[in-house]
């Protein structure tokens, strides 16, 4: 089993629609956890941590669930501009900033 | 501007031929490492350095040496190439290695090596 898996989609949807990514993590102890976005062939960029309480970046929201092991990113009112591969990251157990990546969930807006 | 660099972005070897990748970084960051990016895989460490002199092993070592003699720098070494490591490759820094939420990673542009 994949220490952080996601469903690679893609996720084709039309702008302004809602869509949610979930994330599901193997190690327990796992204290910190992130969603990057990548866009084809460039680097990883930080979208926004994720928070025991949840949070919220504009139209992103970000959840935790540590009993079920997942988090979600939900986005609100796609942009075409919000093309791209969403990477689940989580840090691992250790003391040292490994994070470890799961392989990417694909969306893709169409006007 | 803060920035990871990579170089080269793009790089054609053959089997064998002994190559390095260079990273550097311009925030004074503590903790810097590689990683790989597969289809299907998502990107996976090579190595990691928390401070200069200071590396160890990632999830996928085999076949690739690290040096970090300065802060900012931190080379990829790939001693005989072979065509299973034709990988995009990042390089990324954060300020520090304890592994809290604050502490994130800033990747280069990407490395794209192709070894025949």
């Amino acid at each position: 089993r994949k220490e952080v898996e996601q469903d690679p989609g893609p996720f084709n949807v039309p702008e302004g629609a809602t869509v949610a990514f979930n994330c599901t993590y193997s190690n327990s102890a796992s204290q910190s956890f992130f969603w990057y976005r990548q866009d084809c062939r460039k680097e990883p960029k930080l979208l926004m941590s994720v928070y025991s309480s949840g949070n919220e970046d504009g139209r992103f929201t970000a959840q935790l669930n540590r009993a079920s092991q997942y988090i979600s990113l939900l986005i609100r009112d796609s942009k075409l501009s919000d093309s791209a591969t969403y990477l689940c990251v989580v840090n691992g157990a250790g003391g040292y900033n490994k994070l470890i990546f799961g392989a990417g969930t694909r969306l893709a807006v169409h006007p | 501007e803060a920035q990871v660099t990579q170089n080269p972005r793009y790089l054609i070897t053959v089997t064998g031929k002994k190559l390095t990748v260079t990273c550097s970084q311009n925030m004074n960051h503590e903790y810097m490492s590689w990683y790989r990016q597969d289809p299907g895989l998502g990107l996976r460490q090579i190595y990691y350095s928390m401070n200069v002199e200071v590396t160890d092993k990632g999830d996928v070592p085999e076949g690739y040496k690290v040096s970090r003699k300065e802060k900012r720098n931190f080379p990829l070494i790939l001693e005989s190439p072979s065509p299973n490591q034709t990988s995009l490759y990042f390089c990324a820094s954060s300020q520090r290695s304890s592994g809290t939420s604050t502490d994130t990673q800033y990747f280069g542009p990407g490395t794209r090596l192709t070894v025949l």
